[in-house]
């Protein structure tokens, strides 16, 4: 079965620095998602992606935070200055076109460590 | 806004035994509701979806769940818990709107099987 991956799966960091968090979608998915939990919270939605632009996003996603498909395969999302409170799990998801939220697929995430 | 909320972080079943999780939601517009399933170590894998048709919406693994207007709830159920359905359990609502494909979900709720 296709599935959604994300390397890698837990990385440290310190504040301040640079990550860049990576994702494969399902080969023909079209909308990609990123999502994070931070501990003993919700999940919540950061950003949507549709035909290489932010379709939506969260008053999460500030500019701190960005998103790219830098090719035909990868999407990526980068935290430009991290802080502490960035520790999280971040899931990346993918849905089909034409298919909303109700057939997303989720990775199996990446739990991000800020130092 | 629509959100939801899960009774109990942490739920303990005996093996055999029925399995109730309980979501309740708030929403001004008739709502999507999902449930999703993560095993450790893997990614958000989508149990049941209630989008509008039936009430009791059936999904894999034995389970399933009632959508009650009256009672704002879809609480997910099992008739006889397995020790393979030790997992976090999430409840989502997707938010209204055209092109909108943000899901707000619940903290979760750990489901331990005990044999």
């Amino acid at each position: 079965e296709p599935e959604v991956t994300q390397t890698p799966s837990h990385q440290v960091t310190q504040m301040g620095q640079e990550v860049i968090l990576r994702c494969v979608p399902i080969s023909n998915h079209l909308y990609f998602y990123w999502y994070r939990q931070i501990l003993g919270q919700k999940v919540e939605f950061l950003v949507s992606f549709y035909n290489n632009e932010i379709s939506e996003k969260s008053e999460i996603f500030d500019d701190q935070f960005s998103v790219e498909r830098p090719d035909g395969s990868n999407f990526t999302l980068k935290i430009r200055s991290t802080k502490l409170e960035d520790s999280a799990m971040y899931f990346c998801a993918s849905s089909e076109a034409g298919s909303g939220p109700e057939k997303l697929f989720f990775g199996s995430g990446t739990q991000l460590s800020v130092l | 806004a629509q959100s939801v909320t899960q009774l109990g972080s942490h739920v303990s079943v005996s093996e055999g035994a029925l399995v109730l999780l309980r979501c309740n939601y708030s929403s001004s517009v008739p709502p999507y509701l999902f449930w999703y399933v993560q095993y450790p170590n893997q990614g958000l894998q989508l149990l049941l979806k209630y989008t509008s048709a039936a009430t009791l919406v059936k999904g894999i693994n034995g389970f399933e769940a009632e959508f009650k207007k009256s009672e704002t709830s879809f609480h997910l159920t099992k008739p006889s818990a397995h020790m393979s359905d030790a997992a976090e359990y999430f409840c989502a609502v997707r938010t209204s709107g055209a092109g909108s494909y943000q899901l707000t979900f619940g903290k979760g709720t750990k489901l331990s099987v005990i044999p």
